[in-house]
């Protein structure tokens, strides 16, 4: 069955260092989120990309955070400067087509960053 | 700001017990509303996707129903097993823009003794 991965799974980085979170979308599908979880809290939505450019995001997403598709598989979130409140668990996730209501999200297992 | 409620927090039910919670998300301008459950150390799974006032959807021992009107969603498990266990989120999507973004509850946590 085609699934959503994410790698890594943990990531330890230091405070101010450039972090790349790695997903791997399902293959036909058109439509791209990151979200993101600090512990103890809800799952917050970050950004959602379709055609190649970001079609919405949250306040969250600032200048320090940039997503990219670089080949046909690849969907990659990158945060330049890391700050200790950027340590979560990174969820990516992938729908088929924005324009089909009733299809659901599926995403990958996380990658849990931690920010020292 | 849009605010997707999840009630209660947490549940803590015997083995054969039959449950219901609630998720909450604006009235205006639905699309969809989305149930998935997320066990521990795996990723969220979809169980509905709701799109019409009055849907009731059943799967196994897991059934929703969605009123678009009052902006209400009751998910009910029927005789909960330990498997049941997991948090179990709503998402809202809203018409409009880019219809693609999901709001997130913060989620049910349900634990189910033996």
């Amino acid at each position: 069955e085609p699934e959503v991965t994410q790698t890594p799974s943990h990531q330890v980085t230091q405070m101010g260092q450039e972090v790349i979170l790695r997903c791997v979308p399902i293959s036909n599908h058109l439509y791209f989120y990151w979200y993101r979880q600090i512990l103890g809290q809800k799952v917050e939505f970050l950004v959602s990309f379709y055609n190649n450019e970001i079609s919405e995001k949250s306040e969250i997403f600032d200048d320090q955070f940039s997503v990219e598709r670089p080949d046909g598989s690849n969907f990659t979130l990158k945060i330049r400067s890391t700050k200790l409140e950027d340590s979560a668990m990174y969820f990516c996730a992938s729908r088929k087509t924005p324009g089909q209501v009733n299809t659901e999200a599926f995403f990958g297992q996380g990658t849990r960053l931690t920010v020292v | 700001i849009l605010n997707v409620e999840q009630s209660p927090q947490s549940l803590h039910v015997q083995e054969g017990d039959s449950t219901n919670f609630t998720c909450s998300f604006p009235s205006s301008n639905f699309y969809a509303l989305h149930w998935y459950r997320w066990e521990t150390a795996k990723s969220p799974e979809a169980l509905f996707v709701m799109t019409l006032n009055g849907d009731e959807k059943k799967k196994g021992r897991i059934s929703a129903t969605l009123n678009t009107k009052e902006g209400y969603s009751y998910l009910y498990i029927k005789g909960s097993q330990p498997e049941d266990s997991a948090t179990y989120l709503c998402a809202f999507m809203q018409s409009g823009g880019s219809q693609g973004n999901l709001i997130f509850g913060k989620g049910t946590k349900l634990s189910v003794k033996p």
